[in-house]
């Protein structure tokens, strides 16, 4: 079953980095996954797509402070120079035959 | 500029029908799979099904919990997407959003991330 895991909470200081991680169940390792970004009260807001190789691609006007890695079943959404306007709910999302899926989301405070 | 906006949302009983609208522009929408995802009250987003483009078979998939009840179409020559949704039960109380898939990218090769995203329309079932 194609499940992605994430912390449901992080924190980290303006001007800080963070990284925040989505983590893919077994067997299913080779699979890419979007990272979006949640403001409150807004609609989600596509950032990127990770591969398993780590290569990533950014949707429109993503900033440079936002980029994205891979190792084994993991993905990383890192954030660098955090901003006030950071301060969201982050979601991973992946794909499969017929279906797709969202991690549980990862709250960021900026602290 | 990619936009979509979603309509259709209220207050409807349990059992009611209701059916949601997504209107959508600044792309080729006939070429575009497309997605609906709920998030329920301070919960995370739930993806509740897709269609295909129609030069790509234009079939549809739905999740489990829906499945039998809501049913996803388009009309290309509106570009709209449509959710009716049938059997309504309180669990369905959520926002709704619709979705593009890979929008500059065509085909069944296709990633399946979604990349641009609606405001969202609420639908609250209540007796």
């Amino acid at each position: 079953q194609l499940v992605l895991t994430q912390s449901p909470s992080a924190s980290a200081s303006l001007g800080a980095s963070v990284k925040l991680t989505c983590t893919l169940t077994r067997g299913h390792s080779s699979y890419a996954i979007a990272w979006l970004q949640q403001q409150p009260e807004k609609g989600p807001r596509y950032l990127m797509k990770v591969n398993s190789d780590g290569s990533h691609s950014k949707g429109d006007g993503i900033p440079d402070r936002f980029s994205g890695s891979s190792s084994g079943a993991e993905r990383y959404l890192t954030i660098s120079s955090l901003q006030s306007e950071d301060e969201a709910d982050y979601y991973c999302q992946t794909w499969g035959t017929g279906i797709r899926v969202f991690g549980g989301g990862t709250k960021l405070t900026v602290l | 500029e990619v936009q979509l906006v979603e309509s259709g949302g209220g207050l409807v009983k349990p059992g009611d029908s209701l059916r949601l609208s997504c209107t959508a522009s600044g792309f080729t929408f006939s070429n575009a799979w497309m997605n609906w995802v709920r998030q329920a009250p301070g919960k995370g987003l739930e993806w509740v099904g897709r269609v295909k483009s129609r030069i790509d078979g234009g079939t549809t998939d739905s999740a489990a919990p829906v499945k039998g009840r809501f049913t996803i179409s388009r009309d290309d020559s509106k570009n709209t997407l449509y959710l009716q949704m049938n059997s309504l039960k309180t669990e369905d109380t959520a926002v709704y959003y619709c979705a593009t898939e890979a929008v500059y990218c065509s085909g069944t090769s296709c990633p399946g991330y979604l990349d641009y995203w609606g405001q969202g329309t609420l639908v609250t079932v209540s007796s």
